[in-house]
């Protein structure tokens, strides 16, 4: 068990809907990262944030958007679902900065199934 | 941009026999490079990693990855594999920068045979 906690861990919804995923971070992490997993396009990395703020972005469209609360958890929203959605998303949190040796904990992932 | 390759899609191997599982590395100065490890239906789980110091390097699971600099490679090593080692494995790099982000290779299936 990673720390991680990532819900729903499946969702199935339809083209043109929006979802948001959560994530709960390890008890102490101030950073949490979200990537998107799929067939072709491997592990991709989304977004992260670093204690509420924004970090770094990736490969994230427009349609998705992302935030981390006072609380350290985040949500990952996405919306105007296509097809090409579809895909494992994952969570990962790490350590403060400061401290911070690149080991990512990852949570068990949503996987998303938009029909 | 930091980034790292794995060459093969799957790699077969019989149960009790060596395993290597290719990684080669292109970054700017320094790198930090990982492996991690996704069994079927779970999330990613850290094997080991590489920041400074001796180039082999001892993780998880009996696993091992040696760092080589003039190759720059850094190859995920099992000395005997088990059925249990048949997952997908990432090689990652961690990016310079504030971000601290890893970037992934696109992984590779590994099976192990009885």
């Amino acid at each position: 068990d990673s720390g991680v906690t990532q819900t729903p861990k499946h969702l199935i919804t339809a083209t043109g809907q929006r979802v948001t995923l959560r994530c709960s971070p390890r008890s102490g992490d101030l950073s949490v990262y979200w990537y998107q997993q799929s067939l072709d396009q491997g592990l991709q990395f989304l977004i992260q944030y670093y204690n509420g703020e924004e970090r770094a972005k990736g490969n994230i469209l427009e349609r998705f958007s992302a935030q981390q609360f006072p609380d350290l958890h985040s949500e990952l929203n996405l919306s105007s679902l296509e097809l090409g959605d579809s895909a494992l998303y994952f969570c990962a949190s790490s350590a403060g900065l400061a401290e911070n040796t690149g080991e990512l904990f990852f949570g068990e992932g949503s996987r998303l199934t938009v029909l | 941009a930091q980034s790292v390759a794995q060459p093969e899609d799957q790699v077969n191997v019989a149960e009790g026999n060596p395993l290597t599982v290719k990684c080669t590395y292109s970054v700017s100065g320094n790198p930090y490079l990982f492996w991690y490890v996704q069994y079927p239906n779970r999330g990613l789980q850290f094997l080991l990693k590489y920041i400074t110091g001796d180039n082999l390097v001892k993780g998880s699971y009996g696993f091992e990855a040696e760092f080589n600099k003039s190759q720059t490679s850094f190859h995920l090593k099992k000395p005997s594999a088990l059925v249990s080692d048949s997952a997908l494995y990432f090689c990652a790099v961690r990016d310079i920068g504030a971000d601290y982000k890893l970037s992934f290779g696109a992984g590779t299936t590994v099976t192990v045979r009885a």
